[in-house]
């Protein structure tokens, strides 16, 4: 099983708005990601979980606030987020080591008004 | 630092086209290369990979093939479908690094007329 699963499909939120997003991945992979994509762009990287430690994290504003409680489950904290945030946020993971494949997630499409 | 350079889209061609999306890249060590796919309104799918010289992924009818000698891994498919019409990622991976952080390329754009 190569599925990575996430909640919410989609969320709309105000700028004064506390919440999460949630990533799940059952492969036993030690890494985890959290991408940020624009409408026809690549995914950004933001974040990376190494062993459950935060091991990247790509000068991203404290609006953005991760959290990994445990080696299956990887959420994105949100609060007082900006319009320019909205995107399709994607979770991924893989094995921990160079070059191995990076499995992705539908993702959340974010849209703050 | 490591770079991906994708041809740039948008692709459109007739049902039962031969398809080639080029793509080369630049990388300080020996890393592996990948095709994604995303679907409208999807996240990304891997479609194939590659992780030596001369290897060859494949994947429902798509093939590239690892040129190290020109650094280039081209997608292409002999036959393309409507169903195919999505945007498709070239990317790599430094095999050398500690996480397996990727490289995408800017994506190419494909639509496929009935």
């Amino acid at each position: 099983d190569t599925e990575v699963t996430q909640t919410p499909k989609h969320l709309v939120m105000g700028m004064t708005n506390k919440k999460s997003l949630k990533c799940e991945q059952h492969m036993g992979h030690r890494a985890m990601y959290w991408y940020k994509q624009k409408a026809k762009k690549p995914p950004e990287l933001m974040f990376v979980y190494s062993y459950e430690k935060l091991s990247i994290n790509e000068s991203v504003p404290s609006r953005f606030s991760p959290e990994c409680p445990n080696s299956s489950l990887l959420n994105l904290h949100l609060h007082a987020l900006q319009p320019e945030d909205s995107a399709l946020y994607l979770c991924a993971s893989s094995q921990m080591q160079g070059g191995e494949t990076q499995y992705f997630g539908p993702g959340t499409r974010l849209l703050v008004l | 630092g490591d770079s991906v350079t994708q041809m740039e889209g948008p692709v459109t061609l007739s049902e039962e086209a031969f398809l080639t999306i080029n793509c080369t890249y630049t990388a300080t060590g020996y890393p592996s290369l990948f095709w994604y796919v995303q679907y409208p309104g999807e996240g990304l799918q891997l479609l194939l990979k590659a992780t030596k010289a001369d290897d060859k992924g494949s994947n429902k009818g798509f093939e590239a093939t690892y040129r190290k000698e020109t650094t280039s891994f081209h997608l292409e498919k002999g036959s393309v479908q409507v169903s195919d019409s999505a945007v498709y990622f070239c990317a790599l991976s430094d095999r050398d690094s500690s996480a397996s952080k990727i490289i995408f390329g800017s994506g190419t754009r494909l639509s496929i007329r009935p």
